[in-house]
């Protein structure tokens, strides 16, 4: 079975741009989380969405935004971009987003983004 | 909230040396923990987790944690390095988020490893 995927693998923005960046989860799974690793520190948490829902927000500001579609995958958007949104912004999938449901996220490659 | 330390953000150890990654966590709930691989260029790879049971736990690769409640510890060892080990590991603890009951992961900020020939 495929892994999580995302797409682009690299991207190149300017300040000020805007950018959608896409996931397909694992097939099966119906959560998938967005995290923003930051060069030198751990993944962050930004969004979590189930059955196209959104379940939980990390803090992050309000230029950051996403969906999840019928079919599971999932899109991040950024808008208005700054430096400091440079980053690998890796997307996680998992059957449900249930603690109790006992099962660790897979994560996938990751989409760089380089702002100008 | 919860929250993960990692003493050390670099590590070097010889091949053939026993290798121990350092992880303490916060929580007010009893933990999920994780331990991450992170390659060059490459997402996280699960190495174990921690749930209920058995507090030592083996994962891929040769690696092993124990789950100490008394320390608040979920250090990471491996026996004897092998120069394939060099990556980048996190240690991560399983957070409830503020509704549905949802889960997400808090990670510590990592632990290069670099291996010497």
């Amino acid at each position: 079975d495929a892994g999580v995927t995302q797409s682009p693998t690299h991207l190149i923005k300017t300040r000020g741009q805007h950018v959608t960046l896409r996931c397909s989860p694992i097939s099966g799974h119906k959560s998938v989380s967005w995290y923003q690793q930051v060069l030198g520190q751990g993944p962050q948490f930004i969004f979590q969405y189930y059955e196209k829902e959104e379940r939980g927000r990390g803090n992050f500001p309000d230029r950051f935004s996403a969906r999840q579609f019928p079919n599971y995958s999932s899109e991040l958007n950024v808008n208005a971009l700054l430096l400091g949104d440079s980053a690998l912004y890796l997307c996680a999938s998992s059957r449900s987003p249930s603690r109790g449901a006992d099962q660790p996220q897979h994560f996938g490659d990751g989409t760089r983004l380089s702002i100008l | 909230a919860q929250s993960v330390t990692q003493l050390g953000s670099h590590v070097s150890v010889s091949e053939g040396a026993l290798v121990l990654l350092r992880c303490n966590y916060s929580s007010s709930v009893p933990p999920y923990l994780f331990w991450y691989v992170q390659y060059p260029n490459q997402g996280l790879q699960l190495l174990l987790k921690y749930t209920t049971g058995a507090t030592l736990v083996k994962g891929i690769n040769g690696f092993e944690a124990e789950f100490k409640k008394s320390e608040t510890s979920f250090h990471l060892t491996k026996p004897s390095a092998h120069m394939s080990d060099a990556a980048e590991y996190f240690c991560a603890v399983s957070e409830l988020s503020a509704n549905f009951g949802n889960e997400k992961l808090t990670f510590g900020t990592g632990t290069r490893l670099t291996i010497i020939p």
